[in-house]
C-alpha cells in the first residue's frame, strides 16, 4: 500500500480563496516532499520538509509537518487559476532512499 | 539543460513483446528511480537506484527489470509486456540530502506505454 495518503481527493474553490490539502503516512521517515503535475505533464518539486523542521515557507506555499501524528500540510494562499493541477506528497523512509508518492489531490481553482 | 531525459515518449506493443525504457540525467545526481502512474492514480515505485552499481524493489517490482548503467543512465525493461502493463512511466533522479535520503526529484516528462 502506498505510503502517503492525501485528503481530500480533489477540491475546487475560487479564486483568491486559500488551498489546504493534507498527507498521512505510515512510518518514520527523512523528509516529505510535495509536488505538482499540471495535466499530462511531469511533477514538479515545490518543497521538501526535512523531519526535525515543523514549518516552512516558500512564496504563497507553507508546508507544516506533524511527525508525531505522521501527517503533513500543504496550504497555497490566495490561490489563482493557473494553480489547477494535482498535488503530491512523497515521503522518504528512513534509512533508505526509496521515495513513495501519496494518491494526490486534484486542486480546480475555479476564475 | 536537458535535466531527466526518457525514450522513447510513446509505444504500443502487442502482450508478449519485449522493450526498454531508457533515462538518462545529466545533472551528475546519485539516486535514480522508476515510476508508474496509472489514470487518476498517483506514482508507484516500480525500482530505484540510490547510486552507480545498485539497485532495489519498490512498491510494483513483478514483470519489470532495470539496469543501472552508469551514472547517468537507469533502463527500465519489461520482458513479457501485459495489458496490466499499460500506463504512464516516469523517470527521476535526485542528490543525496545532508538530512537523510534524497532531496528534491527531478522527473522526465513521461513515457506512455500501450500494450494491446
Amino acid at each position: 500500500s502506498q505510503q502517503g495518503e492525501e485528503d481530500p481527493q480533489a477540491l475546487s474553490i475560487q479564486e483568491g480563496e486559500n488551498a489546504t490539502m493534507n498527507c498521512s503516512y505510515k512510518t518514520s521517515i527523512n523528509n516529505l516532499q510535495w509536488y505538482r503535475q499540471n495535466s499530462g505533464r511531469g511533477l514538479v518539486h515545490l518543497i521538501l520538509i526535512r523531519s526535525n523542521e515543523r514549518e516552512k515557507h516558500s512564496g504563497r506555499l507553507r508546508v507544516t509537518l506533524d511527525t508525531s501524528k505522521k501527517s503533513s500540510s500543504l496550504l497555497i494562499t490566495a490561490s489563482r487559476a493557473a494553480d489547477t493541477a494535482s498535488y503530491f506528497c512523497a515521503t522518504g523512509s528512513s534509512g533508505t532512499y526509496k521515495y513513495i508518492f501519496g494518491t494526490g489531490t486534484r486542486l480546480k481553482v475555479l476564475a | 539543460n536537458a535535466g531527466v531525459t526518457q525514450t522513447p515518449k510513446f509505444q504500443v506493443l502487442k502482450t508478449g513483446q519485449s522493450m526498454t525504457l531508457q533515462c538518462a540525467q545529466d545533472m551528475n545526481h546519485n539516486s535514480m528511480y522508476w515510476y508508474r502512474q496509472d489514470p487518476g492514480m498517483g506514482l508507484r515505485l516500480i525500482y530505484y537506484s540510490a547510486s552507480e552499481g545498485t539497485t532495489d524493489k519498490g512498491e510494483v517490482p513483478n514483470g519489470y527489470n532495470v539496469s543501472r548503467l552508469n551514472k547517468r543512465e537507469f533502463s527500465l525493461r519489461l520482458e513479457s509486456a501485459a495489458p496490466s502493463q499499460t500506463s504512464v512511466y516516469f523517470c527521476a533522479s535526485s542528490v543525496l540530502s545532508t538530512g537523510g535520503g534524497t532531496g528534491e526529484l527531478f522527473f522526465g516528462e513521461g513515457s506512455r506505454l500501450t500494450v494491446l
